[in-house]
């Protein structure tokens, strides 16, 4: 079945050490996005990246770093100079924007406790 | 900054319509009006999207007012299941596709 994965679905790390996020998609997506979500909030842009060796910056970048280095694969490596990192963290990939009205797919997310 | 509002919370009785409304009085001329859902600690789920015109699908119903600037997704037997939080969203295509979050719609479905 196609889809978007994201592993592992929870992950605990000490303060200080930095941690990747897989998510990966077997749908032909060229776009593919990260979002943050705290308590009781919605979704926050991180980063997204329409197509491979290519990415931007969302509305709260800051700390955290990307790679597209395939069409599958958007990796999200929280670093230590993120200062608030515990959060939901969902993944999504879509057609490119040229394509326009159809829906992007998301993970089932993955839960950072750093402790 | 999101583009849309919505009211943060809504009952509805189950097996009634669940009428649930949102204000975007900003939207560009391009830009589609998707919804989603979120049950508790899980991945958002597609339920529709459109353009300006109404659109109906085996989930849902958009109403989207002439204008453009507000629109309305029916539900039209709530079941239980439909408890959820519900975002009703623009999505930019001059910036990648990227969909913007507002605060959504907290439904409760209640027997």
């Amino acid at each position: 079945d196609g889809g978007i994965t994201q592993s592992p679905k929870y992950l605990f790390r000490k303060e200080g050490q930095n941690v990747t996020l897989s998510c990966e998609q077997n749908l032909n997506h060229d776009a593919m996005y990260w979002y943050r979500q705290d308590p009781g909030q919605g979704l926050r842009l991180i980063y997204y990246s329409q197509i491979v060796n290519d990415f931007q910056k969302g509305d709260i970048a800051e700390g955290y770093s990307v790679s597209r280095e395939k069409k599958e694969s958007f990796p999200l490596t929280v670093t230590s100079a993120q200062k608030n990192p515990t959060a939901f963290y969902l993944c999504a990939s879509s057609t490119r924007d040229r394509a326009i009205g159809t829906e992007a797919f998301f993970g089932q997310g993955t839960r950072l406790t750093v402790v | 900054d999101a583009k849309t509002t919505q009211p943060p919370s809504m009952d509805c009785a189950e097996g009634r319509a669940a009428n649930l409304p949102c204000n975007h009085s900003t939207i560009s001329g391009n830009e589609y009006v998707y919804w989603y859902r979120q049950i508790h600690s899980q991945g958002p789920q597609y339920i529709i999207h459109g353009l300006k015109n109404n659109e109906t699908n085996e989930m849902a119903s958009l109403i989207i007012t002439e204008d453009r600037k507000s629109s309305t997704l029916i539900l039209p037997h709530a079941t239980l299941r439909d408890t959820a939080v519900y975002y009703c969203i623009v999505r930019v295509y001059n910036q990648g596709g990227k969909l913007i979050f507002g605060q959504g719609t907290e439904l409760s479905v209640k027997p």
